[in-house]
């Protein structure tokens, strides 16, 4: 059973470009988080969706980010126009129910310049 | 809302010396605590967790105690080695102020073991 799988481990971005990360979550797992870890940061909590829907976007920055958990295929956390403060490390974590423990994946590394 | 405080490093140590890293919270309900790994260039790992007041997570040698009068969770190490050189981050799950799993992190504390 692969764990949670993020893709791409890097990406490097010019500032007012779009960035689009993927997140496959463990199999069996149908609950997805999203957090952003700025350089020399804990972790922030940014987005909650189970298939389909967002549960809890609370931490989400109000304009030019988004995510998404389809049906089928990877969670997509999207930013648009990126500017060089959303240069961070950006996590993904699976868990199969609600209330259980989340697995984390190896995250992506966003450097806008 | 929730919040977590963990000492701030870097804690530097040579080789077998006792490791604690301070980690209080604060939180509505009754939360999970947690304590995670980070080894450079990785994602986050579990290291250990309890749930309920007085429990003791214990993994690898590394252990913490729930402590609900404190409202702490220290991690501790008996002896230390250079693989656990890393950054620890505490955290909470309190599910009286979110629907989900949703973590609430410490800033992280790093630590250097030298040989």
């Amino acid at each position: 059973n692969a764990g949670v799988m993020q893709n791409p481990r890097h990406l490097v971005r010019r500032r007012g470009q779009e960035a689009r990360l993927r997140c496959s979550p463990m199999k069996g797992h149908s609950h997805v988080y999203w957090y952003r870890q700025l350089p020399e940061e804990g972790l922030k909590f940014m987005v909650y969706l189970q298939k389909e829907n967002i549960i809890d976007e609370s931490g989400m920055p109000k304009e030019r980010f988004s995510a998404e958990f389809p049906k089928e295929g990877p969670s997509i956390l999207r930013i648009q126009q990126v500017v060089r403060g959303d240069s961070a490390a950006y996590f993904c974590a699976s868990s199969p129910q609600q209330n259980t423990e989340a697995f984390f994946g190896q995250g992506t590394r966003l450097t806008v310049v | 809302g929730d919040s977590v405080t963990q000492m701030e490093g870097p804690v530097t140590l040579s080789e077998e010396a006792f490791l604690t890293i301070n980690c209080t919270y604060t939180a509505t309900g009754y939360p999970s605590l947690f304590w995670y790994v980070q080894y450079p260039g990785e994602g986050l790992q579990l290291l250990l967790k309890a749930t309920k007041a007085d429990d003791k997570g214990s993994n690898k040698g590394f252990e913490a105690t729930y402590r609900k009068e404190t409202t702490s969770f220290h991690l501790e190490k008996g002896s230390v080695q250079v693989s656990d050189s890393a950054v620890y981050f505490c955290a909470l799950s309190d599910l009286a102020n979110n629907a989900g799993n949703m973590l609430t992190f410490g800033g992280g504390t790093r630590l250097m073991v030298k040989p």
